[in-house]
């Protein structure tokens, strides 16, 4: 069975930073590529940004939104993703969430407030 | 950016009956590959999305065949053949052939 357990998340003042972590197991990880998205409260979701496999390169791509804030990593011997977040600010507020497209974890919130 | 709009923004469904989701995009949505990235998902209250169909008509495993997806060039349709109760929720279309946009949403509810 595949699962991805997302964590990290929390509450954080604007400008500050977080890193979020995508925990996965029952995947070949290390062939996958994967994803962040997010969902702010009431909306839909949004694609945050993806990662290719170490054997694509491990390029990494990200909305407008976050390019030069947000960075994606991932350590193929712990078969974990990360997020790092840094300048955040109130709009990043949103459930985060890694993906693979056909497997989704179950988001961890980040609330960005004062 | 391509724009993903979704009609209708609600649809009251009965049991048993068939609902159809439409999803129309910018611009066409064939990747430099050959393929059609758009998929469907659908999101129950309090949980992640759950992909339903792969590039225009494939259907994920597990997935009911109530469910199909079709289309080209610039528009496309979900379809589900009975509604059930458990199809309550939000449908989203999303093409990931230029980056990645989902549509607005449709809410599925039974009338």
């Amino acid at each position: 069975e595949v699962q991805l357990v997302g964590s990290g998340g929390g509450l954080v003042k604007p400008g500050g930073s977080l890193r979020l972590s995508c925990a996965t197991s029952g995947l070949s990880f290390s062939k996958t590529w994967m994803s962040w998205v997010r969902q702010a409260p009431g909306k839909g979701p949004e694609w945050v940004g993806r990662i290719a496999s170490k054997t694509s390169g491990e390029i990494t791509e990200y909305a407008a939104p976050v390019k030069g804030r947000f960075t994606i990593s991932r350590d193929d011997s712990k078969n974990t993703l990360y997020l790092q977040l840094n300048s955040l600010k109130t709009d990043d507020t949103a459930v985060y969430s890694c993906t693979t497209a056909e497997y989704w974890g179950q988001g961890t919130l980040v609330t960005v407030s004062s | 950016d391509v724009v993903m709009t979704q009609s209708p923004l609600s649809l009251p469904v009965t049991l048993g009956q068939p609902a159809s989701i439409s999803c129309r995009s910018s611009q066409g949505l064939v990747h430099t590959d050959g393929n059609i990235y758009l998929s469907w998902f659908q999101q129950r209250p309090g949980q992640s999305p759950r992909r339903l169909i792969y590039k225009v008509s494939n259907r994920d495993s597990g997935v009911p065949d109530r469910f199909s997806g079709s289309g080209s060039g610039t528009d496309f349709t979900l379809k589900i053949s009975r509604v059930e109760a458990e199809d309550v929720g939000v449908y989203y279309c999303m093409q990931g052939s230029h980056w990645h946009t989902f549509g607005g949403g449709t809410k599925v509810e039974i009338e």
